[in-house]
């Protein structure tokens, strides 16, 4: 069990806006900022969204982040077929002192 | 152009051992920490170990605690994996990534990974 909790699955048509959450406690995302990685079938996690809210180099402006207290989330507007692919939110947890990795949430664009 | 290509991966036996190298080229290798997360296939991302540039501090996850090692060489800008006693459920493909900056989780750079398989 991850120590970051995100929804397992999202959809969306596109054109649609979709959010992804991902909710911690206050020794993580609480105390720290949160990224956010989009992992495209069969290749290597990217960096999409670092330090809450900011876009990677080269990320459209449809990505944003937020955060609010002890949960986070990644919000597509404007969803592409593109889109399609796990996203996975990291932070550092004070209390284990490292970092960790929510479990995952597969975009689906319908 | 930055760039991040491990190597070292293969078919193993339990109990056994590999040696994963992470060779770096691009940006300033010494001062940024350098991490291995591991995806179990089917799976969703497991932080395995990182070592911090300058100090080199090291992490290592629970689950390889006492049979992985890190170590790091600034002068071939690379970083290495031991991992002993491996198990099946090591199985997987191990990304190396660099950090950012300060910010560890803030992985900016990622290889493209190299599988690991544990099995008789």
């Amino acid at each position: 069990q991850s120590v970051l909790t995100q929804p397992p699955s999202a959809s969306g048509t596109p054109g649609q806006r979709v959010t992804i959450s991902c909710s911690g406690r206050s020794s993580n995302i609480g105390t720290n900022t949160v990224n956010w990685y989009q992992q495209l079938p069969g290749t290597a996690p990217k960096l999409l969204i670092y330090a809450d809210n900011h876009r990677a180099s080269g990320v459209p402006d449809r990505f944003s982040g937020s955060k609010s207290d002890t949960s986070a989330s990644l919000a597509i507007s404007g969803l592409q077929s593109e889109d399609e692919a796990d996203y996975y939110c990291a932070t550092w947890d004070d209390r284990l002192n490292g970092p960790v990795f929510g479990g995952g949430t597969k975009l689906t664009v319908l | 152009e930055v760039q991040l290509v491990e190597s070292g991966g293969g078919l193993v036996k339990p109990g056994g051992s590999l040696r994963l190298s992470c060779a770096t080229s691009g940006f300033s290798f010494s001062p940024h920490a350098i991490n291995w997360v591991r995806q179990a296939p089917g799976k969703g991302l497991e932080w395995v170990a990182f070592v911090r540039g300058g100090s080199n501090y090291m992490f290592f996850a629970d689950s390889v605690k006492g049979r992985f090692t890190i170590s790091r060489d600034n002068a071939e800008n690379s970083v290495n994996l031991q991992m002993d006693t491996l198990r099946a459920e090591d199985t997987a493909v191990y990304y190396c990534a660099s950090s950012g900056g300060v910010d560890i989780s803030m992985l900016a750079y990622w290889g493209q990974g190299t599988l690991v398989t544990v099995s008789s």
